[in-house]
């Protein structure tokens, strides 16, 4: 089992519409989890982060954690095709700090 | 931008030959990253500081690679004898203690 695993898609929404990407995640230890943007060519820009479990919402962006499934989850509402990019999950590991990726969804929004 | 610079952004160079990428982090940031991107893939996780102590080195990464942080400041990615399978985007993150990581702009190996 991979340490964090998402769908790598590719997710395609229609403009206006409600992207839900998944992550789930194998440290039940794990604390906080980071949201990642990437465009093609690019480096990854930090979107959200979480900690407690719940909602956290964040203009268009709500983050989702359950710890107790091991589950994190990023809704995008209003989607734009700007919004069109590689989300990237990630975890930071009890042991050390270490911070896991998992591969990817691509998300699609189609005007 | 960030605030955390990676050197040089493109690379070329022939199989064989040794390579050294930089990555000069937000200053107060402790904690520094090393990841390897190929396309489609998410960032793989290869070393990582804590201040100038090398904490974590991946059971992937093959000992033709090799990372420091003297100081505990800026930090190098050295690859002897590169090989065809190494070009990759080589990413930088830095971040304090368990806070957000911020990523540099990477750097692009082409192996030829």
């Amino acid at each position: 089992q991979k340490e964090v695993e998402q769908n790598s898609g590719p997710l395609s929404v229609p403009e206006g519409a409600i992207a839900s990407l998944n992550c789930t995640y194998s440290d039940r230890g794990s604390q906080s989890f980071f949201w990642y943007r990437q465009y093609s060519g690019k480096s990854p820009e930090l979107i959200m982060f979480i900690y407690s479990n719940g909602d956290k919402e964040d203009g268009r962006f709500t983050a989702q954690l359950n710890k107790a499934s091991q589950y994190v989850s990023l809704l995008i509402r209003d989607s734009q095709p700007s919004d069109s990019a590689t989300y990237l999950c990630a975890v930071n590991m009890i042991e050390g700090g270490k911070l896991i990726f998992g591969q990817g969804t691509e998300l699609s929004v189609k005007p | 931008d960030t605030g955390v610079s990676q050197d040089p952004r493109h690379k070329i160079t022939k199989r064989g030959q040794n390579v050294t990428f930089r990555c000069d982090p937000i200053s107060e940031h402790n904690r520094l990253y090393w990841y390897r991107q190929t396309l489609g893939q998410g960032p793989e996780f290869l070393t990582y500081f804590q201040n100038e102590a090398q904490l974590e080195k991946s059971r992937l990464l093959s000992d033709r690679f090799s990372a420091e942080r003297p100081k505990g400041s800026f930090s190098t990615l050295e690859i002897q004898r590169t090989e065809q399978g190494d070009s990759a985007m080589y990413l930088c993150a830095t971040r304090r203690a368990n806070t957000e990581a911020f990523f540099g702009q990477g750097t692009r190996l082409t192996v030829v």
